[in-house]
């Protein structure tokens, strides 16, 4: 069974500090990685994608990957209320041949507090 | 913007009855995903297709049915709704590069059984 894990919060941090959303998965075979956004009652928004080892930002985001560690993480610098939603953690994991399935963790709450 | 759309919005439907999801996606992308989700629950993966003719069940048992005649047309069928059908019912689809590409969601459909 391909896992994603994800710490289900919920994850207070006041605003202006940073935001650390962790995540594991089981597949070694694993080659993508996503962070999805989701706001209470809509559905997931794709905000970073990571394919190789180490950081890879984008305005406020930073995404972290370590394969060895079978791990990504997602930091968001200077929180703001705005940013208070449910975070999931995706990944590309090999369903046999050429095709992949994604798999989603259970997402972890984010609350930013003014 | 991703160009993936879902039809209707909200259902309201009695118990008994046929029901079609519709999704659609002008992207060009191979692989579409129909996933399940409960308010404040976590996203669960019930059908999925690599490309024309070919699905595959998720990782939770469903009593729908989908078929994928056209790239990008990916209805659901739901042949005689329950109440414990209720749900939000969301479609996705991701590119042609194995392995390397995002998913992207449409606007989901809420279901409510009576």
């Amino acid at each position: 069974q391909k896992e994603v894990e994800q710490n289900s919060g919920p994850l207070s941090v006041p605003e202006g500090a940073i935001a650390s959303l962790n995540c594991t998965y089981s597949d070694r075979g694993s080659q993508s990685f996503f962070w999805y956004r989701q706001y209470s009652g809509k559905s997931p928004e794709l905000i970073m994608s990571i394919y190789s080892n180490g950081d890879k930002e984008d305005g406020r985001f930073t995404a972290q990957l370590n394969k060895a560690s079978q791990y990504v993480s997602l930091l968001i610098r200077d929180s703001q209320p705005s940013d208070s939603a449910t975070y999931l953690c995706a990944v590309n994991s090999d369903s046999g041949g050429s095709n992949y399935k994604l798999t989603f963790g259970k997402g972890t709450l984010l609350t930013v507090n003014p | 913007e991703a160009d993936i759309y879902q039809t209707p919005r909200y259902l309201v439907i009695g118990t008994g009855k046929k029901i079609t999801l519709e999704c659609s996606q002008t992207m060009g992308h191979d692989k579409m995903y129909w996933y399940q989700q409960d308010p404040g629950m976590e996203l669960h993966l019930i059908h999925y297709s690599y490309g024309v003719n070919s699905t595959e069940k998720g990782d939770l048992s469903s009593e729908s049915t989908v078929s994928r005649i056209r790239t990008e047309h990916f209805p659901l069928t739901l042949e005689s709704a329950r109440p414990s059908h209720t749900s939000q019912y969301l479609c996705a689809s991701s590119g042609l590069l194995m392995g390397g590409s995002e998913a992207f969601f449409g606007q989901g459909t809420r279901l409510t059984v009576v």
